[in-house]
C-alpha cells in the first residue's frame, strides 16, 4: 500500500552526538513536512518542501536541518541533540498545499541519553 | 500559530454519539476548518475537512456554524477505537502549513 515510511521506529542517541532521521513515501507527494512532537503536546511544524524549495518555520532552532534529495526521501539531521529534543518525530506528506489532507508517518521517537 | 480552542479533554459512552466543539472565532473567510485524531503512539490521521457548508463523510460529519466562528465534529456512533486526541485546525489555503491546537483527548467508555 502507498504510505509514508519512518525509520528507525525508535533512535537513541548521546546528548550533542548528530542523529539522522528518514522518512521515505510512495504517494509521490509533492510537499513533505517535518513535525516535532512532545510528550502530551500537539505536533509542532519545523518546516516543509514544497517539491525541492524549502520552507523553514521561523522558530525552529538552527540545530534542526533537512534534506530532500529528491521525491521520495526526506531526512532530518540534528547536529548537535540536548536532552530537550527527545520527542516524536513526525514527518507528513501531501499532494499539493491547496486544501489537500496530509498524510502522517507514524514517527520516530528520539531518546537522547 | 493555532487558532483554535478546543476542551482539553471529552467522555463519549460506545455506540452514542460522541459531539468534539471547537472555537475559531478568528477564522478568515477562505480559511479551513480540519480535523484529524491521533491515536495512541501513531501518527495523525485525516478526518474530514470543510469550508463553509456541512460536511460528511465515512468516518464522521462536520458541522460549521453560520458565522463560521465555531465547529462541531460528531462521530455518529462512538467506538473504544475512537479514543484518540482530536484535533481542531484552521488552515489557509494557499500556505502548506498546518499548525496544530492543544486537542481534545476523546475517551470511549464501554
Amino acid at each position: 500500500d502507498a504510505m509514508v515510511i519512518q525509520n528507525p521506529r525508535y533512535q537513541v542517541t548521546q546528548f550533542g552526538k548528530p542523529v539522522t532521521l528518514s522518512c521515505s513515501q510512495t504517494l509521490n507527494h509533492n510537499v513533505m513536512y517535518w513535525y516535532q512532537q512532545k510528550s502530551s503536546q500537539a505536533p509542532k511544524l519545523l518546516f516543509h518542501y514544497y517539491d525541492k524549495d524549502f520552507n523553514n518555520e521561523a522558530d525552529t532552532p538552527d540545530n534542526f536541518q533537512s534534506r530532500r534529495p529528491n521525491t521520495s526521501f526526506c531526512f532530518l539531521d540534528i547536529r548537535s541533540p540536548g536532552l530537550g529534543d527527545a520527542a516524536m518525530y513526525l514527518c507528513a506528506t501531501s499532494r499539493e498545499s491547496r486544501g489537500d489532507e496530509q498524510f502522517f508517518g507514524p514517527g520516530t521517537r528520539l531518546t537522547v541519553l | 500559530d493555532a487558532k483554535t480552542t478546543q476542551p482539553p479533554s471529552m467522555d463519549c459512552a460506545e455506540g452514542r454519539a460522541a459531539n468534539l466543539p471547537c472555537n475559531h472565532s478568528t477564522i478568515s473567510g477562505n480559511e479551513y476548518v480540519y480535523w484529524y485524531r491521533q491515536i495512541h503512539s501513531q501518527g495523525p490521521q485525516y478526518i474530514i475537512h470543510g469550508l463553509k457548508n456541512n460536511e460528511t463523510n465515512e468516518m464522521a460529519s462536520l458541522i460549521i456554524t453560520e458565522d463560521r466562528k465555531s465547529s462541531t465534529l460528531i462521530l455518529p456512533h462512538a467506538t473504544l477505537r475512537d479514543t484518540a486526541v482530536y484535533y481542531c485546525i484552521v488552515r489557509v489555503p494557499t500556505g502548506n502549513q498546518f499548525y496544530f491546537g492543544t486537542g481534545t483527548s476523546l475517551t470511549v467508555i464501554p
